[in-house]
């Protein structure tokens, strides 16, 4: 069974500072990972999809990237903006086609 | 273009009761999974639908149904609630006939209460 991990599950940063956010999956056997917002109370946006032959994706201040052997994905926010503030979710999507997510990261940008 | 859109956005059941969910997925997507989200969790993977058929099933009892229409929305029906119950529950789209890399659309949830 696919377990996912999100560490940590809160991070609290001045604006501006670049943000980490780290995702670890027990099964290496993976069709792709995506990465997804959520406001609270809300629905999931899409934000990066990496598919599992690829090392990164690139999306404006966002990128991912994903080293399948290791089981880790990580998704870095350049100059950060209290807009960025949302919790931030990792899914893989494994041999099963079954989708299994973290926690999540709940991101605070103080202004 | 519509993206994927549910009904009810709220709910409030008592125990015992069934309650129906419904799904109108992204134009284009043939395939609906319905998710379960507990507060301060990642969801959960219920089931999933294509062609009007369940695909693929999560680790949910059987009070947890659904359904497909021709027109591709989807309805999730929980029998009997439980307290336990209480959660935002996901609709996701996608397009089966794609890679098995498709993105995953998210609607934006039917907060349900049981009391």
């Amino acid at each position: 069974k696919q377990e996912v991990t999100q560490i940590p599950a809160a991070l609290s940063v001045p604006e501006g500072e670049n943000l980490v956010l780290n995702c670890s999956f027990t099964d290496s056997a993976i069709y792709n990972l995506q990465w997804f917002r959520q406001d609270p109370g809300k629905g999931l946006t899409s934000l990066l999809l990496i598919q599992s032959s690829q090392r990164e994706q690139t999306s404006g201040r966002l990128n991912a990237s994903l080293d399948k052997s290791s089981g880790r994905s990580t998704l870095y926010i350049a100059a950060s903006q209290p807009g960025d503030s949302a919790t931030y979710l990792c899914a893989v999507k494994s041999n099963d086609y079954k989708l299994s997510f973290g926690a999540g990261t709940t991101v605070t940008v103080r202004a | 273009d519509a993206g994927v859109t549910q009904s009810p956005t709220h709910l409030i059941k008592t125990r015992g009761q069934q309650v129906t969910l419904r799904c109108s997925p992204k134009s284009g997507h043939d395939t609906v999974s319905w998710y379960q989200q507990a507060l301060g969790q990642g969801p959960q993977f219920i089931f999933q639908y294509y062609e009007e058929e369940e695909r693929q099933r999560g680790n949910f009892p059987d009070r947890f149904s659904g359904h497909q229409f021709p027109n591709y929305s989807s309805e999730l029906n929980v029998n009997a609630l439980l307290l336990g119950d209480s959660a935002l529950y996901l609709c996701a789209s996608s397009l089966r006939g794609a890679s098995r890399g498709e993105k995953l659309f998210f609607g934006s949830g039917t907060q349900l209460s049981v009391l």
